[in-house]
């Protein structure tokens, strides 16, 4: 399995608080991304690294930032927490652009907004 | 931009038996690649096949297969001699090239049952 460590595993949280989601990866690959996991519509990309301090958006990128200051860690912030942001949501990565290249899933971050 | 349909919610087999999962996808690209990912309770999303938009050969991994069909942008998994293990959610993804890495699509899911 690729080394993928989502922290926390779960968290609750209060509306409008501030949130950090931690995606730490040993496998030094340069492509890294945020979903979010909602019944009904699979998984959403959110925002996605191509490398340290390149970033872009997803489909469903309001509401979230995110921060890649080192190869290995990526961080998905929600400044302002909402109910709407109750969600899995998995950090992905992968090697390169090139062909047929797949992506590997940590293994989810449960996020409750009360 | 792509879209990613998966018209069966649910779906439940049989063990042993025989299932297929459909899925169909929108794209005017014709370089890409289309992945069945398999999500059991764990929660832990794990590929199951892969398949080149440029090779006609169906792909295979062991009781998975594949029903590639370019033209009708159609893309269905066969699960052959179904087990118990094989009870998950089942999601179908789109990835195109483009620039700056790769661009996966999802789609909603199919949640398969196998019963016993």
């Amino acid at each position: 399995d690729a080394g993928i460590t989502q922290s926390p595993r779960h968290k609750v949280t209060e509306t409008g608080t501030p949130v950090t989601l931690r995606c730490h990866q040993t496998e030094n690959h340069r492509y890294m991304y945020w979903y979010r996991q909602d019944p009904g519509h699979g998984l959403r990309l959110i925002h996605y690294s191509y490398g340290v301090k390149d970033t872009d958006k997803g489909e469903v990128s309001d509401g979230y930032s995110v921060s890649r200051s080192k190869t290995e860690d990526f961080l998905l912030t929600l400044e302002s927490a909402t109910s709407s942001q109750t969600s899995v949501y998995f950090c992905a990565i992968s090697r390169r652009r090139e062909t047929n290249e797949k992506l590997f899933f940590g293994s989810g971050t449960q996020l409750s907004v009360l | 931009a792509q879209t990613v349909t998966q018209s069966q919610p649910e779906m439940s087999v049989q063990e042993a038996e025989t299932v297929t999962l459909s899925c169909t996808y929108d794209t005017s690209e014709s370089n890409y690649y289309l992945f069945w990912y398999k999500q059991p309770p764990s929660r832990q999303m794990i590929l199951v096949i892969r398949q080149e938009a440029y090779k006609q050969q169906n792909a295979t991994e062991n009781r998975f297969s594949v029903n590639f069909q370019k033209a009708a942008k159609s893309f269905s998994l066969k699960i052959s001699d179904s087990q118990l293990g094989d009870t998950a959610m089942y999601f179908c993804a789109f990835m195109k090239k483009d620039n700056y890495g790769q661009n996966f699509v999802f789609g909603p899911g199919t949640r398969l049952s196998v019963l016993p």
